[in-house]
């Protein structure tokens, strides 16, 4: 994988509201997209990825969408609750992530009560 | 999911000295672990691929004699890192990749040299 955009860098939502947290790839040849979940002085946790052959894997809240041609994909929160406060990392991979991660710049979500 | 045991968490060292971080996959065999860096307010920034039984393959601008990798067995890598000075001090992440693809974080181990 080259470079990866993640955007915002900080996105504040009300309790119950939605987050979209997104990025842009530059590789074509990427072809694995994980979502990361980091606390605050925690490891990364996996919360859900996305392999080129779909465009769209939704887990309970969570979702994330893939637009290959525009070399962009999303992360989609729904109900948001306190704990979802953290920092996101968006990731991608070629090889199926065997090469190693690629990391966006990480977005820090805040869940305002 | 699977488990990946970073040690020791936090290590406190006096310039000059070397320091030694341990990963392990305790219940699966990685023939591949990462090792990544990660400052404070910042992304994880991969510094080298950590393969079973053959050299680790550093990323540019990582000091492949600073930052000694060993990756002897198919559940333990280590890091190395020799002669260590303040602007080492760092968060330092590994992660194990399974067979499946899914890739697994240690908990991290929090460096500060003095």
């Amino acid at each position: 994988g080259e470079n990866v955009e993640q955007h915002p860098s900080t996105l504040s939502v009300q309790e119950g509201d939605s987050a979209v947290i997104k990025c842009t790839y530059s590789d074509s040849a990427s072809n694995y997209f994980p979502w990361y979940k980091q606390e605050l002085g925690k490891r990364p946790q996996l919360i859900i990825d996305i392999r080129s052959n779909v465009g769209e894997k939704k887990d309970q809240r969570i979702a994330v969408t893939l637009n290959k041609t525009a070399k962009h994909f999303s992360l989609h929160i729904t109900e948001t609750q306190p704990e979802d406060s953290a920092v996101y990392f968006c990731a991608e991979a070629t090889g199926g992530g065997a090469d190693g991660l690629t990391f966006g710049k990480g977005t820090h979500l805040i869940i305002q009560p | 999911g699977a488990v990946v045991s970073q040690h020791p968490s936090w290590v406190i060292c006096k310039s000059g000295t070397s320091v030694k971080i341990e990963c392990r996959s305790l219940d699966f065999q990685a023939t591949t672990m990462f090792w990544y860096r990660q400052f404070p307010k910042q992304s994880l920034m991969l510094m080298a691929t950590s393969n079973e039984g053959s050299k680790a393959t550093y990323e540019q601008g990582v000091e492949k004699d600073k930052f000694l990798i060993n990756h002897a067995s198919l559940t333990l890598s280590t890091l190395t890192v020799t002669s260590a000075h303040p602007e080492d001090s760092s968060f330092y992440i590994c992660s194990a990749l399974r067979t499946n693809g899914e890739l697994f974080f240690g908990e991290g181990s929090r460096l500060t040299v003095l």
